[in-house]
């Protein structure tokens, strides 16, 4: 069964500093994609940055970019200068081709310090 | 565009009694999704349809809930009876769907509580 693992349900940062939520997820496709998703206290679902299996290149979106180790079956999001706005709970996510449908993980609620 | 519309954005009603939720996907996108999310047990798929049609609702959890969706700019998420376990928040998605999986783009949500 595909799987998405979060194993930080909340984590901290101060304003203007680093901060890197992990995941990990478990399939034996060979060609998929992975997502960061934001959910802020709105609740909308947010794409934050894609990454698909067969790019060795990690992606980035401005201040966020991910640590997409595919052996290792894990997908890190960096977020850079964090901002107040970023205060809000994160989601990753997993699908296939052909599969047509988001596998999340559990969720990793981020707090930003000022 | 406006994005993915869905209404209405917060539901209460008595057990037992219907609820229809509303989801307008993006203009163009061929596939919507329709997912619930609950505190114990987090995002989950409910069903999606491809170009209209229902292609996958194993997460359906039973025959109380329905899905139709007539036209491409139109589906609902019916609950009959409903019940207070069915309390969440529904999200629609669409996605342009291409040969390759495509970014989900996702609604506000509805928020049912069922008393």
């Amino acid at each position: 069964a595909q799987t998405v693992t979060q194993s930080q349900p909340e984590m901290s940062v101060q304003e203007a500093e680093t901060v890197t939520l992990s995941c990990t997820y478990d399939t034996s496709e060979s060609d998929y994609y992975l997502f960061w998703y934001k959910q802020p206290p709105s609740r909308q679902m947010i794409l934050v940055i894609r990454q698909e299996a067969y790019k060795q290149q990690n992606a980035t979106e401005n201040r966020f970019s991910v640590n997409f180790q595919k052996a290792a079956k894990s997908f890190s999001l960096k977020i850079s200068d964090s901002q107040l706005g970023d205060a809000a709970m994160y989601f990753c996510a997993y699908t296939t081709q052909g599969a047509q449908k988001l596998v999340f993980g559990q969720g990793t609620r981020l707090t930003i310090n000022p | 565009d406006a994005g993915v519309i869905q209404s209405p954005r917060h539901e209460v009603t008595e057990m037992g009694q219907e609820v229809t939720l509303r989801c307008k996907p993006i203009s163009g996108h061929d596939y919507l999704f329709w997912y619930r999310q609950t505190m114990m047990r987090g995002l989950e798929l409910l069903i999606y349809f491809n170009n209209n049609v229902p292609i996958d609702d194993s997460g359906m959890p039973e025959d109380r809930f329905s899905a139709k969706m007539p036209n491409a700019s139109f589906s609902t998420l019916k609950i009959q009876p409903s019940e207070p376990r069915d309390s969440a928040v529904y999200f629609c998605a669409s996605s342009p769907g291409t040969r390759y999986q495509e970014t989900q783009y996702f609604g506000p949500g509805t928020r049912l509580l069922v008393l």
